[in-house]
């Protein structure tokens, strides 16, 4: 598969515990944010999202949590599986004005490994 | 089924010469969008397209040009690729930009070597 996560962070995490992945978002203005997945050899795939007036949304097994005030975002993954390794990335929607509609700003992202 | 695909998945190629990279969506979505994936960068947008005939730069437009003459079609051109484009490539997609919220459709990705 495609290597692309050579200089991510590395989030170690055993199978069946829970894990919680912290992403700082920069554009105080953003209106929505959010998870993708990305398995190795794969495209991104949309996780779940949350729009700027939300404190916390749920999905299944996945939670995604907003705190505007420090502009932190995170998704909490309960019972982790081996299926779950992989790069998570967060985004970044400002949908300020019209021409800001199509500029999807993506994070580095964080590779998660599941051990068992 | 529903998906976004690709053409090559692998390519190696030299400098100066020119290449297209094709993408093609089978889901009538208005907007699609080029990225570029290299390690530790995450993906950066290259262009973009809210429909037919209406393309816009990303953050790395440099070196790229696409275009959108059909809605299922959103090729990316590189006219004298250079080493520095050596990257993983994605196309994406979604549905109407009026209702846009950020899902994105990605494609299975090219990686092209430039040498």
């Amino acid at each position: 598969g495609e290597s692309v996560g050579l200089h991510l962070p590395t989030l170690s995490v055993q199978e069946g515990d829970n894990s919680i992945i912290n992403c700082a978002y920069s554009n105080s203005a953003s209106d929505y944010f959010i998870w993708y997945k990305q398995e190795s050899g794969k495209g991104p795939q949309f996780i779940i999202d949350i729009r700027s007036n939300m404190d916390k949304r749920q999905g299944q097994r996945v939670t995604v949590l907003l705190n505007k005030t420090v502009k932190h975002l995170s998704l909490q993954i309960a019972a982790t599986q081996p299926g779950d390794s992989a790069v998570y990335f967060c985004a970044e929607n400002p949908l300020v004005t019209t021409d800001s509609w199509g500029k999807l700003q993506f994070g580095a992202g964080t590779q998660v490994v599941v051990t068992p | 089924e529903a998906q976004v695909t690709q053409n090559p998945r692998y390519l190696i190629t030299v400098t100066g010469k020119k290449l297209t990279v094709t993408c093609s969506q089978n889901m009538n979505h208005e907007y699609m969008s080029w990225y570029r994936q290299d390690p530790g960068l995450g993906l950066r947008q290259i262009y973009y397209s809210m429909n037919v005939e209406v393309t816009d730069k990303g953050d790395v437009p440099e070196g790229y040009k696409v275009s959108r003459k059909e809605k299922r079609n959103f090729p990316l051109i590189l006219e004298s690729p250079s080493p520095n484009q050596t990257s993983l490539y994605f196309c994406a997609s979604s549905p109407s930009p009026r209702t846009y919220t950020g899902e994105l459709f990605f494609g299975e990705g090219s990686r092209l070597t430039v040498l």
